[in-house]
């Protein structure tokens, strides 16, 4: 089955760059999802990525996948304090199960 | 916009007591979950439903039921509530119908729940 792995905590320094990992265990064709859960608030979805990409970008928010070592990482460029959130890591297996398997969540810390 | 609203965002109930958390979705989603979250250990799932009146255990059951009579509502009830079911209570739904695609869930709120 689907287990899914990520560091509790990362803290960061305001404007630096933020590097959030994940490691997954399914070897199957996977779909990986990034989320972001701030303070009171339900997940949102940041970005997913399919695992035939490598690499995949949306304005601040760089995913790279390394297939053969099952690593998985977001990247967020000039990081805010507004950043300042868990960020969660999820795998759902395309033709097995789709319930997608969270991990325990980073949380992110930006200090001024 | 669309939305997933769970009806209470903070409940404190006494042990024993029957719970219901209520969660309704507008995006006519196919699947609904409800998860908890506890510090540490991220989310877990405790049920799941693909269809009306369909239900299917999620990694943590026990000391749990739920009920989905309309395709837009799912309730989690806990019979007897018990001081280790304290945590957040999130509900998600999702479109995927297991071909293939993403399965994009889109969260509510969540529900703080204290036993005492």
């Amino acid at each position: 089955g689907e287990d899914v792995e990520q560091s509790l905590f990362l803290s960061v320094r305001e404007g630096d760059s933020s590097v959030i990992n994940c490691t997954y265990t399914d070897s199957s064709s996977t779909y990986l999802y990034w989320y972001k859960q701030e303070p009171g608030a339900g997940l949102q979805l940041l970005t997913y990525i399919f695992s035939n990409m490598d690499m995949k970008q949306d304005q601040r928010l760089t995913v790279l996948l390394n297939k053969k070592d099952k690593h998985l990482s977001l990247r967020i460029a000039d990081t805010q304090t507004g950043d300042s959130a868990i960020y969660f890591c999820a795998e759902s297996v395309q033709g097995g199960s789709y319930i997608p398997t969270f991990g325990r969540g980073t949380s992110l810390i930006v200090h001024p | 916009d669309v939305k997933v609203t769970q009806s209470s965002r903070y409940l404190v109930k006494r042990t024993g007591e029957k719970v219901f958390l209520e969660c309704v979705q507008d995006m006519d989603h196919e699947n609904m979950f409800w998860y908890r979250q506890d510090p540490g250990l991220g989310l877990r799932l405790i049920y799941f439903s693909y269809d009306v009146k369909m239900k299917e255990k999620g990694d943590i059951p026990e000391g749990y039921s739920v009920s989905r009579e309309k395709k837009e509502r799912f309730s989690l009830i806990l019979e007897s509530a018990s001081t280790n079911q304290t945590s957040m209570y999130l509900c998600a739904s999702s479109w995927d119908r297991g071909l293939g695609g993403a399965n994009v869930l889109t969260f509510g709120a969540g529900s703080r729940l204290t036993v005492l």
